[in-house]
């Protein structure tokens, strides 16, 4: 069974750093990986889709990388700002069409 | 990205009393539509899948009595807690997708049960 674990579960930045997330998952033959955000008391958005073909995907401060091989992914933020405080889910669709299987997130805290 | 619609944003009831929710694809037909829940800083949990016109498929632990799931439509699915209980207060999300496509997600219900 698929199983998804965030690395650390909580971060406390100061504003400018650069940091970098973790997720691994113990089945690597995944169709897709994906990082979301999620603000207290709300739903998700989502940040990035990597499919299993790729390596990375960014958009504008983000870059995830995905190492389907040894079951990683990296998500970077460049330039924290506290506007980045929020938890970071990251997710695994194991076959096309099934459901996501999420990790418990990190928590982070851009302090200004 | 696609929308998803997921009502109402967040509710309280009565415990022994039932509770729907409502989640719907706005701008897209969605095939297939995922219920999920999620207690304070846990990640969210599979609750059932659920295909268009066909029952929902329920994970294991998730009393599919209790939490009654109708996809009557391609744009519409509908979770009922029925007979809620305190232990049933939790944050709910709705997925959606069409096929193997991306799966967009609602907005969340906080239930409480008091």
């Amino acid at each position: 069974k698929q199983e998804v674990t965030q690395i650390p579960a909580a971060l406390s930045v100061p504003e400018g750093e650069n940091l970098v997330l973790n997720c691994s998952f113990t089945d690597s033959a995944i169709y897709n990986l994906q990082w979301f955000r999620q603000d207290p008391g709300k739903g998700l958005t989502s940040l990035l889709l990597i499919q299993s073909s790729q390596r990375e995907q960014t958009s504008g401060r983000l870059n995830a990388s995905l190492d389907k091989s040894s079951g990683r992914s990296t998500l970077y933020i460049a330039a924290s700002q506290p506007g980045d405080s929020a938890t970071y889910l990251c997710a695994v669709e194991d076959q096309a069409g099934t459901a996501l299987i999420f990790g418990k997130g990190t928590t982070l805290s851009v302090s200004s | 990205g696609a929308v998803v619609s997921q009502h109402p944003s967040r509710v309280i009831c009565k415990s022994g009393t039932s509770v729907k929710i409502e989640c719907r694809s706005l701008d897209f037909q969605a095939t297939t539509m995922f219920w999920y829940r999620q207690f304070p800083k846990q990640s969210l949990m599979l609750m059932a899948t659920s295909n268009e016109g066909s029952k929902a498929t329920y994970e294991q632990g998730v009393e599919k009595d209790k939490f009654l799931i109708n996809h009557a439509s391609l744009t519409l699915s509908t979770l009922t807690v029925t007979s809620a209980h305190p232990e049933d207060s939790s944050f709910y999300i709705c997925s959606a997708r069409t096929g193997g496509t991306e799966a967009f997600f609602g907005q969340g219900t906080r239930l409480t049960v008091v």
